[in-house]
């Protein structure tokens, strides 16, 4: 199985904030992979896919990047609605794996 | 607009077994995508239990120790969930989510929670 391991597990940011999430998988994925948010009692967000290809509708201050095993989520200019729990996954091969969490909260 | 709807009981008994539905509007399951279906149990991370492609084939999850069935009716645009022999580590949020062909996941079911207890 493919492990994710994410980066930090959590952080506190304040509004205006730029921050990095990072997600390492440990064996190449080249770049399949995305990434999620999820809010408390809600149902995941998808935001980016392919690594870094934004989905329909997502703020473009939310970008991503990386290939092979090393990937990175970037929130420029933290909104308060961003405060959430972001998830990465591989979609490489089978079992689909998931990292654990980067839980970021407001300071 | 794609949406996708579980559905199913909200409690089940240890030992018995889980189904579930999810209900798809916006698209036709036999178009090319999959289904895969995830749950998170309660204050915990994500994990992905199985895959159903738009062929029928179907993918699970090696933890779960072959006690998943996931099915598809085309005529009902429906995909289907089974999990056997079930215990108190089974209770979670369970999400159907559609995953692009040769892609990623793009839309989300709101989830259904299922408490397994006597």
């Amino acid at each position: 199985d493919i492990q994710m391991t994410q980066s930090p597990s959590s952080l506190s940011a304040s509004v205006g904030d730029r921050l990095t999430i990072t997600c390492r998988a440990s064996q190449d994925i080249n770049n399949y992979l995305a990434w999620f948010q999820q809010k408390p009692g809600k149902a995941p967000k998808s935001l980016i896919y392919d690594a870094s290809t934004l989905q329909s509708g997502v703020p473009s201050r939310f970008s991503g990047s990386g290939s092979g095993t090393d990937f990175t989520l970037t929130i420029n200019s933290l909104q308060p609605e961003d405060f959430a729990t972001y998830y990465c996954q591989q979609s490489k091969s089978y079992p689909l794996t998931f990292g654990g969490g980067t839980k970021v909260e407001i300071k | 607009q794609v949406q996708l709807q579980e559905s199913g009981p909200g409690l089940v008994k240890p030992s018995e077994t889980l189904s579930l539905n999810c209900d798809v509007s916006g698209y036709s399951i036999s178009s090319g995508d999959y289904c895969d279906w995830i749950r998170q149990p309660p204050g915990k991370g994500l994990e992905w239990i199985g895959t159903i492609w738009h062929s029928g084939t179907a993918y699970s999850n090696p933890s779960l120790k072959g006690r998943v069935t996931i099915s598809m009716d085309t005529s009902k645009n429906q995909f289907s969930l089974k999990v056997r022999s079930v215990t108190a580590a089974d209770t979670a949020v369970y999400y159907c989510a559609r995953r692009l062909y040769g892609g990623d996941i793009d839309v989300w079911g709101k989830g259904t929670t299922v408490i397994v207890s006597s």
